[in-house]
C-alpha cells in the first residue's frame, strides 16, 4: 500500500510560536490529502481538506487563518499551527484516499503536538 | 448530527477466542462503514470496507457485518492472538457535493489479547 510519512513525530514549543507539520506521500501523487486532530481516548476529528494547487477546504468550527495549510506539490501538504496554545495539543494526523472508491485512507504516522 | 458508538471500554479476550466489537451509529446510514486498527502514538489503519448494500464481509481473521435497520456494524476478530491488541475504529463515509465522501469517526475500542 501506499506510504505517508509526517514530520515532525513529535514537537514540544513554547506558547505563542507557531509549528509546521509536514505531511509527505512518499510512493504516489496525492491530490487530496485530510488533515485530523485526535485528542486522547477520543475520535479521529476531520479539520480540513487539502487540495493540490487550490485552497483548502475546512470543516466547521476549525480557524483557517490558526491552522494554515499549503499543498504545494503532488506529494507535500504543511499544516500551520500558528500562535499556538496549549489548548492545541494534540495528535495530528494527515491521511490521503486509496483508489479503492470507497474512501479509505492511507493514514500518516501522526505528529504529536505539545504547546507548553 | 450523527452520532457514532463504540464501547469505550476495553475488551479483554483470552487468546484463541473471538472478539466482537461493535459500532452503532444514529441517523441516516452511510454510504460505506470502514474499520480501522491503531496502534498507541500511531495513525489508523485501514482494516476493511463493507458498502451500504451488503450485509457481510470478510478478510482472513476478520469479518464484518452491516445492519442498517439496526444501524449497527459488528466487527469479528476470531482466533485472536496477542498482535491484533489494539484500538479499532469505526469510520463512516459519506458523499455530498465533494469528490470524496468525508469520514466520521467513532472513538474506537481498545481490545487486548492475553496469551
Amino acid at each position: 500500500g501506499a506510504v505517508v510519512s509526517q514530520h515532525p513525530s513529535r514537537v514540544i514549543c513554547k506558547s505563542g510560536t507557531s509549528v509546521k507539520i509536514e505531511c509527505r506521500s512518499l510512493d504516489f501523487q496525492a491530490t487530496t490529502m485530510f488533515w485530523y486532530r485526535q485528542f486522547p481516548k477520543q475520535s479521529l476529528m476531520l479539520m480540513a481538506t487539502s487540495n493540490e494547487g487550490s485552497k483548502a477546504t475546512y470543516e466547521q468550527g476549525v480557524e483557517k487563518d490558526k491552522f494554515l495549510i499549503n499543498h504545494a506539490s503532488l506529494t507535500l501538504s504543511t499544516l500551520t499551527v500558528t500562535s499556538a496554545h496549549p489548548e492545541d495539543s494534540s495528535f495530528y494526523i494527515c491521511s490521503t484516499p486509496q483508489a479503492g472508491g470507497g474512501n479509505e485512507q492511507f493514514f500518516g504516522p501522526g505528529t504529536r503536538l505539545t504547546v507548553l | 448530527s450523527q452520532k457514532i458508538e463504540q464501547n469505550s471500554e476495553a475488551l479483554n479476550i483470552q487468546e484463541g477466542k473471538t472478539a466482537t466489537l461493535t459500532c452503532n451509529y444514529t441517523n441516516y446510514s452511510p454510504a460505506y462503514l470502514q474499520w480501522y486498527r491503531q496502534d498507541p502514538g500511531r495513525g489508523p489503519v485501514f482494516l476493511l470496507l463493507i458498502r451500504e448494500n451488503e450485509k457481510e464481509k470478510r478478510k482472513e481473521r476478520l469479518k464484518v457485518t452491516f445492519d442498517t435497520t439496526l444501524k449497527q456494524s459488528l466487527f469479528h476478530i476470531t482466533a485472536s492472538q496477542p498482535a491484533d491488541s489494539a484500538t479499532y475504529l469505526c469510520a463512516l463515509v459519506y458523499f455530498a457535493t465533494d469528490s470524496w465522501g468525508k469520514l466520521q469517526f467513532g472513538a474506537g475500542t481498545q481490545v487486548v489479547v492475553t496469551p
